[in-house]
């Protein structure tokens, strides 16, 4: 499986625009890269995914490199309640849409 | 948005005992449900992928007959932890998935998970 690779953790002010970062040197052509967050006692939650182009999604934006080995999210504005582990996925037909959860990213957000 | 819902939100038996959850997609219908368990501080884990009307697929590792996955509707999957012990105590987490196009383009949605803790 092609995985990814996140930093442990980021912090950020309100009201700033946050970048979290996330490396998939191996993709595949056909991999999807997905991105979901959970907050603090709670399941997951869809926040947006792209395959070559630049997405845009009333979350967030999805930034992907031209070589597809990396790709950014982007949060224009952190709010306190955008605090959660940011998991950034890759997804592929031939794995049946399963989803593989690396360790995320913690992103904390100071008022 | 899609909803998943999960019931109940907590439970806390006596080991030994068997805890049933479910999992229902509550305005769409899902032909294919994930399980996962998340312990304390770690990620998500997959344990099963149960598809309606037919037997769940178990990941490696994970014991079918200790975890006892029903998929009777399109609309409900229930997981039954059997004979439960306080190892088995953790975060259970269910999605349903929304086809949208391919499976690398669909998106899962997740219940609000089952903190479950045997005593």
């Amino acid at each position: 499986d092609a995985k990814t690779t996140q930093p442990n953790s980021m912090e950020s002010n309100e009201e700033e625009p946050v970048h979290l970062p996330c490396n998939h040197s191996t993709i595949s052509g056909t991999d999807y890269i997905h991105w979901y967050r959970q907050l603090p006692s709670q399941g997951p939650e869809y926040v947006i995914h792209g395959l070559t182009s630049n997405v845009n999604n009333r979350m967030a934006s999805l930034a992907i490199a031209e070589d597809r080995k990396s790709s950014t999210l982007i949060l224009h504005r952190a709010t306190l309640r955008d605090a959660a582990v940011y998991y950034c996925i890759l997804v592929n037909n031939n794995a049946g849409n399963m989803l593989t959860f690396g360790g995320g990213t913690r992103l904390m957000v100071k008022p | 948005g899609a909803v998943v819902s999960q019931h109940p939100s907590w439970v806390i038996c006596k080991s030994g005992t068997s805890v049933k959850i479910e999992c229902r997609s509550l305005d769409f219908q899902a032909t294919t449900m994930f399980w996962y368990r998340q312990f304390p501080k770690q990620s998500l884990m997959l344990m099963a992928t149960s598809n309606e009307g037919s037997k769940a697929t178990y990941e490696q590792g994970v014991e079918k007959d200790k975890f006892l996955i029903n998929h009777a509707s399109l609309t409900l999957s229930t997981l039954t932890v059997t004979s439960a012990h306080p190892e088995d105590s953790s975060f259970y987490i269910c999605s349903a998935r929304i086809p949208s196009g391919g499976p690398s383009t669909d998106t899962q949605y997740f219940g609000p998970g089952t903190r479950l803790t045997v005593l």
